[in-house]
């Protein structure tokens, strides 16, 4: 079993609508979490942390986390077609030092 | 300031041949990260340096994958010989201190590698 997991979509959404992307992990002693997203053809690129349970708002995203469940998510609000891309999760085990990812799921904001 | 810079960008070889990447961290990032993507995939990590010492290579294959990472800054991933499943994109990162304080790794754009 994959230490974290995303479905990797594609996941469409209209534009203006919220998109909903969810991860888990298997690591029950995960300390950090983080939502990097990932163009086509680019590297990875950090949006949100979050390490306390509950949400995390930053403009138009907010991060989710339930370490009960073990799961994170992250809600787009108002999503652009410029929100297309991968959006990756990534934890931090009790190690504290590494990041491992999922394999990301792809957005598809559609006009 | 400058980012995380890798080359080459794209390689191509045939198997059984030899190939190195390189990368210059952002100045002052002591940690610096490999990691390979597969298409579809996310980033796998394959060492971690802190300064010049490797601190976590347990993902990486020694029987043909080698780094190092010379007086702290600059690294050189090699891989001798490839073979056609070692096609991916190889990230460099970097970061201020571990990755457990802020997660906020900076990467390279990536070199793109194809073994015919």
């Amino acid at each position: 079993q994959k230490e974290v997991e995303q479905n990797s979509g594609p996941l469409s959404v209209p534009e203006g609508a919220i998109a909903s992307l969810n991860c888990t992990y298997s690591d029950r002693g995960s300390q950090s979490f983080f939502w990097y997203r990932q163009y086509s053809g680019k590297s990875p690129e950090l949006i949100m942390f979050i390490y306390s349970n509950g949400d995390k708002e930053d403009g138009r995203f907010t991060a989710q986390l339930n370490k009960a469940s073990q799961y994170v998510s992250l809600l787009i609000r108002d999503s652009q077609p410029s929100d297309s891309a991968t959006y990756l999760c990534a934890v931090i085990g009790n190690s504290g030092y590494a990041l491992n990812f999922g394999k990301g799921t792809s957005l598809l904001v559609t006009p | 300031e400058a980012g995380v810079v890798q080359s080459p960008r794209y390689k191509i070889i045939e198997k059984k041949q030899p190939v190195a990447f390189w990368c210059n961290p952002i100045s002052g990032h002591n940690t610096l990260y490999w990691y390979l993507q597969n298409l579809g995939q996310g980033p796998e990590l394959l060492i971690r340096y802190e300064n010049e010492e490797a601190v976590d290579d347990s993902q990486l294959p020694k029987d043909r994958f080698s780094a190092e990472r010379l007086k702290g800054v600059d690294s050189t991933l090699k891989i001798q010989p490839a073979e056609l499943g070692d096609s991916a994109v190889y990230l460099c990162a970097s970061s201020l201190g571990v990755a457990g304080n802020t997660g906020e790794l900076f990467f390279g754009e990536g070199s793109r590698l194809t073994v015919l």
